[in-house]
């Protein structure tokens, strides 16, 4: 069985641009999480997505957004770039909501180096 | 707000010993902790879970002690193997009115010496 996988893996942007992350859950699994990761803030929770409904949203400014497909695999978008969202982007899958069961699956990131 | 905290950003341990991580954790009516362990390189990976509802939970090699009184969790791990060397990050999932949220402690990183 397939694991999550994140893409691109790496990715280099600068200040003022946008950045689109892919994220393909487990197979058969509903709930794709966000979670942004680095060295002073630790892992921060940023959306979880359900069934293409956001279910749950963290403490992130409007620029990080993110998006559901039909089929499971999600999307997160941030836009107007700036140099603090430098961090790895963790993307993690559950089979249900995350709320009831809390057992997430992560995927092994995408790093993204603004400059 | 509500968080979840380590005691100890640096564990080194003597391969065979056995280690010890804790956190604590300030919501009293969360009622479901995690532990996760990262590599280097790699997203976190699920170790053990326990319930409000219980006190200890037992896994492979490692158990998770949960102290509700003084709202403290310990990952105790056996006969530590230098495979053991990682970031280990404890999770507390909120109640409803948190939002039912994964919140994460800043994790403590183990070093396992040969």
């Amino acid at each position: 069985k397939a694991g999550v996988t994140q893409t691109p893996r790496y990715l280099i942007k600068t200040r003022g641009q946008q950045v689109t992350l892919s994220c393909s859950p487990i197979s058969g699994h509903r709930s794709v999480s966000w979670y942004q990761q680095t060295p002073g803030q630790g892992l921060q929770f940023l959306f979880e997505y359900f069934s293409e409904t956001q279910r749950n949203k963290g403490n992130f400014p409007g620029r990080f957004s993110g998006r559901q497909f039909s089929n499971s695999r999600s999307e997160m978008n941030v836009s107007t770039l700036e140099l603090g969202d430098s961090a790895l982007y963790l993307c993690a899958s559950s089979l249900g909501s995350y709320a009831n069961t809390g057992e997430l699956f992560f995927g092994e990131g995408s790093r993204l180096t603004v400059l | 707000g509500e968080s979840v905290g380590l005691h100890l950003p640096t564990l080194s341990v003597q391969e065979g010993d056995n280690s010890i991580i804790n956190c604590a954790y300030s919501n009293s009516a969360s009622d479901y902790f995690i532990w996760y362990k990262q590599e280097s390189g790699k997203g976190p990976q699920f170790i053990i879970d326990i319930r409000s509802n219980m006190d200890k939970r037992q896994g492979q090699r490692v158990t998770v002690l949960l102290n509700k009184t003084v709202k403290h969790l310990s990952l105790q791990i056996a006969a530590t193997q230098p495979g053991d060397s990682a970031v280990y990050f404890c999770a507390e999932k909120g109640d409803k009115a948190a939002g039912n949220k994964l919140t994460f402690g800043g994790g403590t990183r183990v070093l396992v010496k040969p």
